[in-house]
């Protein structure tokens, strides 16, 4: 089946610093590719969704220069938290697509924890 | 706007006894697809079962079956002989036509009791 791989699994950062999360999809071709959001025993907020070569759209609410999105190929997304803050701290997870197929397929996610 | 609810905030089940996870949702849409998520103590999502809202036969997936009632946007998730590996947060998604965006329901935690 396919993978989509998350890394790092988690974070720990100081308050004012910027962090990169990467999600790959190691099998196959993602032409779309998603972030979500979770807090603790919440649901998947979605964020942002990104497209090979295009910039990000994102959804109402979420701070596109706080979070940056680059999709640079068709099996690399990055999400960069800038200049974190301890309200950042979550669960980050991403999801990628085939295209025609119907499925996603998620990363392992990634905890943030801002001090 | 789309919504997916799920209103069972948390369920038990005793081991190898049947349980079935409620979800309702709401669009004006004939074509969609809709789906069960897993997410166990890991927080990797697993995909359960997925559903075409134009078939009319409830998907199955060995211990996984729906039950899809399309005129009252209901799509529930019974799991028979269930097992301790079965305990996780459950999510009802659903993807409307001619996007990727998947909407979320809020989450069913199901417990396994040995």
């Amino acid at each position: 089946g396919a993978v989509v791989s998350q890394h790092p699994s988690w974070v720990i950062c100081k308050s004012g610093t910027s962090v990169k999360i990467e999600c790959r999809s190691l099998d196959f071709q993602a032409t779309t590719m998603f972030w979500y959001r979770q807090f603790p025993k919440q649901s998947l907020m979605l964020m942002a969704t990104s497209n090979e070569g295009s910039k990000a759209t994102y959804e109402q609410g979420v701070e596109k220069d706080k979070f940056l999105i680059n999709h640079a190929s068709l099996t690399l997304s990055t999400l960069t938290v800038t200049s974190a803050h301890p309200e950042d701290s979550s669960f980050y997870i991403c999801s990628a697509s085939m295209g025609s197929v119907e499925k996603l397929f998620f990363g392992s996610g990634t905890q943030l924890s801002v001090l | 706007a789309q919504t997916v609810t799920q209103s069972q905030p948390e369920m038990s089940v005793q081991e190898a006894e049947t349980v079935t996870l409620s979800c309702t949702y709401d669009t004006s849409e004939s074509d969609y697809y809709l789906f069960w998520y897993k997410q166990p103590p890991s927080r990797q999502m697993i995909l359960v079962i997925r559903q075409e809202a134009y078939k009319q036969q409830n998907a199955t997936e060995n211990r996984f079956s729906v039950n899809f009632q399309k005129a009252a946007k209901s799509f529930s998730l019974k799991i028979s002989d269930s097992q301790l590996g079965d305990a996780a947060m459950y999510f009802c998604a659903y993807k409307g036509p001619g996007t990727y965006k998947y909407i979320f329901g809020t989450g069913t935690r199901l417990k396994v009791l040995a």
